[in-house]
C-alpha cells in the first residue's frame, strides 16, 4: 500500500513535443504529490508538487494533473527541450513525518 | 540559496569497514532524512529523524545502520560493517516545519563503493 507505481520507464520525445509521465498510488493517506527531477550525478530537485484539494497545477511548461478518485497523477511537460533530458521521479507522502515514497523513475530523452 | 551539503562526495571502502556519511541540513529545518539510490534504480527511504530521535525507518535500515545529530548542524549516517550491497548513492534531505508534508531538499549525495 506504500508503493507508488510510475510509467513509462523511459521516454523519448522530439524537441517541442509533449512529455507525459504517469503515476498511481494506493494509500489514501497520502496528501502531497511532488515530482522531482534528477540529472546524472546530482540529487533530486523538486520540480512541481500538488495537494489533493486541486485537480491541476501549472508552473511554466510543467503541469500536474491529479485524479483523486482514480488515485493517479501525471506530469506533462509542454514544448519539451533537450535541457529537460533527465530522470523524473514521482513521489507521495502523508502522515506525521512527511517521508517521501518514490516511484521507480522515468528517464526522459528529448531529441533536438 | 540555502542548500543541504554532504561529505564525502565519494568514498571507497573495503567490505566490513565502518563508514560515516555526513550531512549539513538547511539551518532552520527540523526534519532530516536519509535515502539511498542504487545505480539506475529508484530513490529508497532509509530513515527520518526529528527532535533528536528516529521517527520512522524502513526495513533497509537494519542494525548495521545508525544516525546521529552530534551537534546543532551535522546529521550523520553510520554503516558499521559495510557489505557489497551497500554500494549506492546516499542522499541526505531536510524539511522545514509547518505542514506535516512538504518539500524535501536533497543534497548532492555521497557515492559509497564497497569493494
Amino acid at each position: 500500500q506504500q508503493q507508488v507505481k510510475q510509467s513509462p520507464q523511459s521516454l523519448i520525445v522530439q524537441k517541442g513535443g509533449i512529455s507525459i509521465i504517469n503515476c498511481a498510488y494506493e494509500n489514501t493517506a497520502f496528501d502531497y504529490f511532488p515530482w522531482y527531477q534528477q540529472f546524472p550525478g546530482k540529487g533530486p530537485a523538486l520540480l512541481i508538487a500538488i495537494r489533493p484539494d486541486v485537480s491541476e497545477k501549472k508552473e511554466g511548461r510543467f503541469t500536474i494533473s491529479f485524479n483523486k478518485s482514480a488515485k493517479q497523477f501525471s506530469l506533462h511537460i509542454m514544448d519539451s527541450q533537450p535541457g529537460d533530458s533527465a530522470t523524473y521521479f514521482c513521489a507521495a507522502s502523508g502522515g506525521s513525518q512527511g517521508n517521501l515514497i518514490f516511484g521507480k523513475g522515468t528517464k526522459l530523452s528529448v531529441k533536438p | 540559496e540555502p542548500e543541504v551539503t554532504q561529505t564525502p562526495s565519494h568514498q571507497v571502502t573495503q567490505m566490513g569497514q565502518e563508514v560515516i556519511l555526513r550531512c549539513v541540513p538547511i539551518s532552520n529545518h527540523l526534519y532530516f532524512y536519509w535515502y539511498r539510490q542504487i545505480l539506475g534504480q529508484k530513490v529508497e527511504f532509509l530513515v527520518s529523524f526529528y527532535n533528536n530521535e528516529i521517527s520512522e525507518k524502513s526495513e533497509i535500515f537494519d542494525d548495521q545502520f545508525s544516525v546521529e545529530r552530534p551537534d546543532g548542524s551535522n546529521f550523520t549516517l553510520k554503516i558499521r560493517s559495510t557489505k557489497l550491497e551497500d554500494s549506492a548513492m546516499y542522499f541526505c534531505a531536510s524539511r522545514g516545519q509547518g505542514r506535516q508534508t512538504g518539500e524535501l531538499f536533497f543534497g548532492e549525495g555521497s557515492r559509497l563503493t564497497v569493494l
